[in-house]
């Protein structure tokens, strides 16, 4: 059964302070793993797509990187509107699996 | 703009009551689908719909109920079958035939039940 697991659950940051967050996934057959961005009360807003392994996507303090079995959300100098859950989700043929999400709060 | 819209935005029902969630997209989107988000969990597919007048079961389907008799609207039941309906629900859609396309959401509906 395809499973993503994301850590840490939480994660609280100083402004300026650079992290990264993880996404370790197991599925047969992937065929994109996504990253959204979801603010308390709304809808998940997509990020990137990483179709294959050393495949890299930036938008502005974010950038995301593959491996085989996992993806790392590295953010840069985080300020404060960075604050939101992640969430990474996987596709295989048949279905797209998410992850519970971290929870990014970035203090001034 | 284009987006989905889902409303109300807060719902509160009694044990017992069916409720209906609405979801309407102006996206020209054949796809959509219905999530459920609780604390903790990661997004669960109740329903989802490919085209107009067909859909299927997700992976927790049990006391729910959808209707797809427009493109743009894919509105979802929550029945008193459901033995725990509290969730914020979210509806998404995507277009098909576009390989790997990402989904795009509405802003939820918060239900609770009581």
């Amino acid at each position: 059964e395809d499973q993503v697991t994301q850590s840490p659950e939480a994660l609280r940051l100083q402004e300026g302070e650079s992290s990264s967050l993880n996404c370790s996934y197991t599925v047969s057959g992937l065929r994109g793993l996504f990253w959204y961005r979801q603010d308390p009360g709304k809808g998940p807003e997509f990020l990137f797509t990483l179709y294959s392994a050393g495949e890299e996507k930036e938008k502005e303090r974010l950038k995301a990187t593959l491996t085989k079995k996992e993806s790392f959300l590295h953010i840069t100098a985080p300020k404060p509107e960075d604050s939101a859950t992640y969430l990474c989700a996987v596709r295989n043929d048949y279905k797209l699996s998410f992850g519970a999400g971290t929870t990014v709060t970035v203090r001034a | 703009d284009g987006g989905i819209t889902q409303s109300p935005k807060y719902l509160f029902r009694k044990e017992g009551q069916n409720v209906t969630l609405s979801c309407e997209q102006n996206l020209n989107h054949d796809a959509m689908y219905w999530y459920r988000q609780d604390p903790g969990q990661g997004l669960r597919l109740i329903y989802y719909s490919q085209i107009v007048n067909d859909f299927q079961k997700g992976d927790i389907a049990e006391g729910y109920s959808v209707s797809r008799e427009k493109k743009e609207s894919f509105p979802l039941t929550v029945t008193s079958a459901q033995k725990n309906p509290t969730a914020f629900y979210l509806c998404a859609s995507r277009p098909n035939g576009i390989l790997n396309s990402p989904l795009h959401f509405g802003n939820g509906t918060r239900l609770t039940v009581t």
